[in-house]
């Protein structure tokens, strides 16, 4: 199995900091990744999806990037709605694997 | 809009059964692959099971693999998932995703908003 290996566990941050989450695959996935953001009791949400693509309707201070097996989610700039927790999700080769989360709180 | 709506979740005793549904509003599932995905309370996301667009093929974590089963009814929009022997470990909130297409292996985008399996005597 791929593992997804995700940090911080959680950050807290102010309102207008930079927020930078990383996820490192076990093996190549290629663009293979996205991210999520759930907020407590609520679903998950896409994000970003293929490493880098915005999902519609998700604004565009979040950002995503990729360097060989290390993936990025940048929050550029804080937002107090920007709460929960961040998920990474590889859908290279099954089983499909998430990261174990980082939970985000502004302060 | 599109929409998910699971239900059948609820409280059972470890070796019971349950089958949780989910059905699909607001566009065609038909060309669509579908997952189900959950999480434990309190605890990070896993997945649990894949049916392609046409149902032909179906994927399984091994955690579940040989007890539960995956399938769908596309003339009714709705997924299934038939949970047997259950454990104590199933308990999570179950979630149902639409695939971004007709593959197996992608991006979920919506999520219904989840129903509670509880395993317990």
């Amino acid at each position: 199995d791929i593992q997804m290996t995700q940090s911080p566990s959680s950050v807290s941050a102010s309102v207008g900091d930079r927020v930078t989450i990383t996820c490192r695959a076990s093996q190549g996935i290629g663009n293979w990744l996205a991210w999520y953001q759930q907020k407590p009791g609520k679903a998950p949400r896409l994000l970003i999806y293929a490493a880098s693509s915005l999902q519609s309707g998700v604004p565009s201070r979040f950002s995503g990037s990729t360097s060989g097996t290390e993936f990025t989610l940048t929050i550029s700039s804080l937002q107090p709605e920007d709460f929960g927790t961040y998920y990474c999700q590889q859908v290279n080769s099954y089983p499909v694997t998430f990261g174990h989360g980082t939970r985000v709180e502004v302060k | 809009e599109v929409e998910l709506v699971e239900s059948g979740g609820g409280l059972v005793q470890p070796g019971g059964s349950l089958r949780l549904s989910c059905a699909a509003s607001g566009f065609t599932s038909t060309p669509y692959a579908m997952t189900w995905v959950r999480q434990a309370p309190g605890k990070g996301l896993e997945w649990v099971s894949a049916i392609s667009a046409s149902g032909g093929s179906t994927y399984y974590a091994d955690s579940v693999k040989g007890r539960f089963t995956i399938s769908r009814d596309s003339s009714k929009s709705t997924l299934y998932l038939q949970m047997n022997s259950l454990r104590a470990e199933d308990t999570a909130v179950y979630y149902c995703a639409k695939n971004s297409g007709g593959n197996t292996l992608a991006w979920f985008q919506p999520w219904g908003q989840g129903t509670l399996v509880t395993v317990a005597s």
